[in-house]
């Protein structure tokens, strides 16, 4: 069964301070691994998708990779308006192939 | 904007009682997909349908059911609805791989 875990679960970040989200995958081959934006009440905001391992995407403040194992996403210098939780879903590339397993994902605060 | 809608925004309904969501997709997109957010679960998927066929299905209940339409949407069929039902109902669609999600609708059961 595929497997998405994310850490840490919440993390608090003064504005200009740059750090990390983890996402940790177990999948049985991997099409894909997404990476979403969720503001409280709404529905989740695309942001990256990664197909290989050593593949990079950005976007604005954020950056995300993919190793075998894990993906992060890199957040410099943020700013109030990053806060919000950052989902990882994970795509099998035998199966069911439209199906997405989702993370419990990480909550960010940034203040100023 | 994703370009998905759904209605309605918020239903407030009691145990027992059926419910219709319903979800249209982004223009051109001929796949959508149905999933369940909790407090206490995450994002769950349900259901996946392509120009009007079942694709695939998730974590759906029994009592639960989804058809799309000759002109794309889609409905979510709720029936004997439980306290735990209560939830944020998700509806995307995607064209190539990237799944668009909407606003959501909030069904609370009482």
């Amino acid at each position: 069964e595929d497997q998405v875990t994310q850490s840490p679960e919440a993390l608090r970040l003064q504005e200009g301070e740059s750090s990390s989200l983890n996402c940790s995958y177990t999948v049985s081959g991997l099409r894909g691994l997404f990476w979403y934006r969720q503001d409280p009440g709404k529905g989740p905001e695309f942001l990256f998708t990664l197909y290989s391992a050593g593949e990079e995407k950005e976007k604005e403040r954020l950056k995300a990779t993919l190793t075998k194992k894990e993906s992060f996403l890199h957040i410099t210098a943020p700013k109030p308006e990053d806060s919000a939780t950052y989902l990882c879903a994970v795509q099998p590339y035998t199966g069911t192939a439209s199906k997405l397993t989702f993370g419990t994902g990480t909550r960010l605060q940034v203040t100023l | 904007d994703s370009g998905v809608t759904q209605t309605p925004k918020h239903l407030i309904t009691a145990t027992g009682q059926r419910v219709t969501l319903r979800c249209s997709p982004r223009s051109g997109d001929l796949s959508v997909y149905w999933y369940q957010q909790s407090l206490d679960q995450g994002l769950q998927f349900l259901i996946h349908y392509y120009n009007g066929e079942e694709r695939a299905k998730g974590n759906i209940l029994e009592r639960f059911s989804a058809q799309q339409f000759p002109d794309l949407h889609s409905e979510l069929n709720l029936s004997s609805l439980e306290l735990g039902d209560s939830a944020l109902y998700f509806c995307a669609s995607s064209g190539n791989n990237e799944q668009f999600f909407g606003p959501g609708t909030r069904l609370t059961v009482l």
